[in-house]
């Protein structure tokens, strides 16, 4: 079962940073949140990951709440080509399981 | 590195027919992934390998579905017999420390039964 909770779908303009959040409440003190994206047609793709601290990488950044239950993916710069369905996971670090969710419909408009 | 590729990557067949969906992982990786991908169920973990034995496969739906991964470089999922319910788009994803222990996905095997 997906421990996580995302809105269904999110409209975001081009150039414009777009912000997604995540609810993951229950998540316990070993689990990570990572980020995966599907672009229509391709097999998923890692974002980022992190445990309390904000991460940011050449993709997105992660923004963590301090309770840990929630957080928030930023793409800074969207393009087109990050229209997506963005999925939100919690995971131990060393557990090989990733258990998807119905994730974020991104769709950046022009 | 290719990263990871599946074979064939479509496949019509008819019911009843033996289906054999194929991947490579990346070279180095020490863990191969199966997941199939429906509207209404997403993604689904079917099974995953560990240094090529299976280590989890309770994701697997019925005996119908077989996964083998004789060695490190090659991995199959087979289906037989084939049935409409099981058209999906199947995808195969490795991981290992030389990506930075995070899954790199296939472009998967989209299959249609008839």
């Amino acid at each position: 079962d997906a421990k996580t909770t995302q809105p269904p779908s999110m409209d975001c303009a081009e150039g414009r940073a777009a912000n997604l959040p995540c609810n993951h409440s229950t998540i316990s003190g070993n689990e990570y949140v990572y980020w995966y994206r599907q672009i229509h047609s391709q097999g998923p793709q890692y974002i980022i990951h992190g445990l309390k601290n904000n991460e940011t990488n050449e993709m997105a950044s992660l923004i963590i709440t301090e309770d840990r239950k929630s957080s928030t993916l930023i793409l800074p710069h969207a393009t087109l080509r990050d229209t997506a369905v963005y999925y939100c996971i919690v995971r131990p670090r060393d557990g090989q399981k990733l258990v998807f969710g119905q994730g974020t419909r991104l769709t950046i408009n022009p | 590195d290719a990263g990871v590729i599946q074979s064939p990557r479509h496949e019509v067949t008819e019911m009843g027919q033996e289906v054999t969906l194929r991947c490579k992982p990346i070279s180095g990786h020490d863990y191969l992934f199966w997941y199939r991908q429906t509207m209404m169920r997403g993604l689904e973990l079917l099974i995953y390998f560990n240094n090529n034995v299976p280590i989890d496969d309770s994701g697997m739906p019925e005996d119908r579905f077989s996964a083998k991964m004789p060695n490190a470089s090659f991995s199959t999922l087979k289906i037989q017999p084939s049935e409409p319910r099981d058209s999906a788009v199947y995808f195969c994803a490795s991981r290992g420390l030389a990506g930075g222990n995070e899954q790199f996905f296939g472009p998967g095997t989209r299959l249609t039964v008839l």
